[in-house]
């Protein structure tokens, strides 16, 4: 079993939708949640960073952790075109010194049709 | 405030070579984490070095190695190439302070064949 399992899509929805991608994970460690977005050919951007369960809201973005069902989500509201990318979840335990060392999943491919 | 760079863009290499990746952190970061992301896959953690020194390692063999400069910026080097090292390689930076996360550069796409 892989630590970070996340659906890879592809997922595709009208201008407007709502959206929701999802990840899961099995290593109990984990205590930073980060939802980042990844343009084709690019590096990956930050999005939104929880460190504890329950809800984080940042304009059209919610992120979601729930550690007791080890299941982290991401919606967002009344997509646009502009959000087709990669979405890719990352979590990490509690680091010694340093930064922490992140968990990806694969990675979600969205695309909002105009 | 500058982002993080990463030189070169692109690099196309030949199996059993040797490849230097390079990374400017953003400014103000003390830490640097390297990520190899293959096509279709998540990027997979390789080191981190934070104070010059290597401070965490994932699954990748010893042919991986870096370094960290007084500067902060850093180096990946991998020698004895094999195909499947070709991915992008993604360098990330970050200021070693609680509840901090990693800003990532655009990477460089390694080719080898």
């Amino acid at each position: 079993q892989k630590e970070v399992e996340q659906d890879p899509g592809p997922l595709s929805v009208p201008e407007g939708a709502i959206v929701s991608l999802n990840c899961t994970y099995s290593n109990s460690a984990f205590q930073y949640f980060m939802w980042y977005r990844q343009y084709s050919r690019k590096g990956p951007e930050l999005l939104m960073y929880t460190y504890s369960s329950g809800n984080k809201e940042d304009g059209r973005f919610t992120a979601q952790v729930d550690k007791s069902s080890k299941y982290i989500s991401l919606f967002i509201r009344d997509s646009q075109p502009s959000d087709s990318a990669t979405y890719l979840c990352a979590m990490s335990p509690i680091t010694q010194g340093g930064s922490e060392k992140l968990v990806f999943g694969k990675g979600t491919k969205l695309t909002v049709n105009p | 405030e500058t982002g993080v760079t990463q030189s070169p863009t692109h690099l196309i290499k030949t199996r059993g070579q040797q490849v230097t990746l390079r990374c400017s952190s953003q400014s103000g970061h003390n830490t640097v984490s390297w990520y190899q992301q293959a096509l279709g896959q998540g990027p997979q953690f390789i080191f981190q070095y934070y104070r010059e020194e290597e401070n965490g390692r994932g699954n990748f063999p010893p042919r991986f190695s870096g370094l960290q400069f007084p500067n902060y910026s850093s180096e990946l080097n991998v020698n004895a190439l094999e195909l499947d090292d070709s991915a992008l390689y993604l360098c990330a930076s970050s200021l070693a302070v609680s509840q901090e996360t990693q800003y990532f550069g655009p990477g460089t796409r390694l080719l080898v064949l």
